[in-house]
């Protein structure tokens, strides 16, 4: 069974300013893993997907993840917040193959001028 | 390329009302997901169709949640009675092939009151 924790619900930045949101799952396959994001009011869009090639995967809008078996995280990052990117974010896995996607609970990213 | 299209946006019902949300998936895509997404969670799946098939319904209360997609394509999602714990978003989202790995796009969502 696959599941996902994503630490903290609500991650402040100012623009600018480096973000990082936290992923961490499990997985007794190796997983396939994914960043959505959710803008209000409309459905979620793939930001990027890891599925065993690199392990440094970029994705759209400058985020990248990197996925770190050791650690079983993998954790979505951008080297400059702009105020476009307040969104909520979600972390999901799968076993892959015809396995469903598990969510995580998600994380509001609010960006300060 | 048109994306996943849902109707209704919005619906507001009273308990006990029975309600229908409708998706068209993107052209060509073989399997289709209903999930629901309460306030503050993340989305969990209801029912996966591949084709005309539901291959996943394990999580679709089946005591008053109906789900068809009739020739492989539209979808509909239908709930008889709702009741106040029911109200929500549904998302409809579809993928080419294989559930795991094949990129899932969403719909906008169907945000249900119930009162």
């Amino acid at each position: 069974a696959q599941s996902v924790t994503q630490l903290g619900s609500h991650v402040s930045v100012s623009e600018g300013a480096l973000v990082l949101l936290r992923c961490n799952y499990s997985s007794s396959v190796p997983p396939y893993l994914f960043w959505y994001v959710q803008y209000p009011n409309q459905g979620l869009q793939l930001l990027l997907k890891y599925t065993s090639a690199a392990t440094l995967v970029k994705g759209i809008n400058g985020f990248e993840a990197e996925f770190k078996k050791s650690e079983t995280s993998f954790h979505l990052t951008k080297p400059s917040a702009h105020m476009s990117d307040a969104a909520e974010y979600f972390c999901a896995v799968s076993g892959g193959n015809t396995d469903k996607l598990i969510f995580g609970t998600g994380t509001r990213l609010q960006v300060f001028p | 390329e048109a994306g996943v299209v849902q109707s209704p946006r919005y619906k507001i019902i009273e308990k006990k009302q029975p309600v229908a949300f409708w998706c068209n998936p993107i052209s060509g895509h073989n399997t289709l997901y209903w999930y629901l997404q309460n306030l503050g969670q993340g989305p969990e799946l209801l029912i996966r169709y591949e084709n005309e098939e539901a291959v996943d319904d394990s999580q679709l209360p089946k005591d008053r949640f109906s789900a068809e997609r009739l020739k492989g394509v539209d979808s509909t999602l239908k709930i008889q009675p709702a009741e106040l714990g029911d109200s929500a978003v549904y998302l409809c989202a579809s993928s080419l092939g294989r559930a795991g790995t094949d990129t899932q796009y969403f719909g906008p969502g169907t945000r249900l009151t119930v009162l």
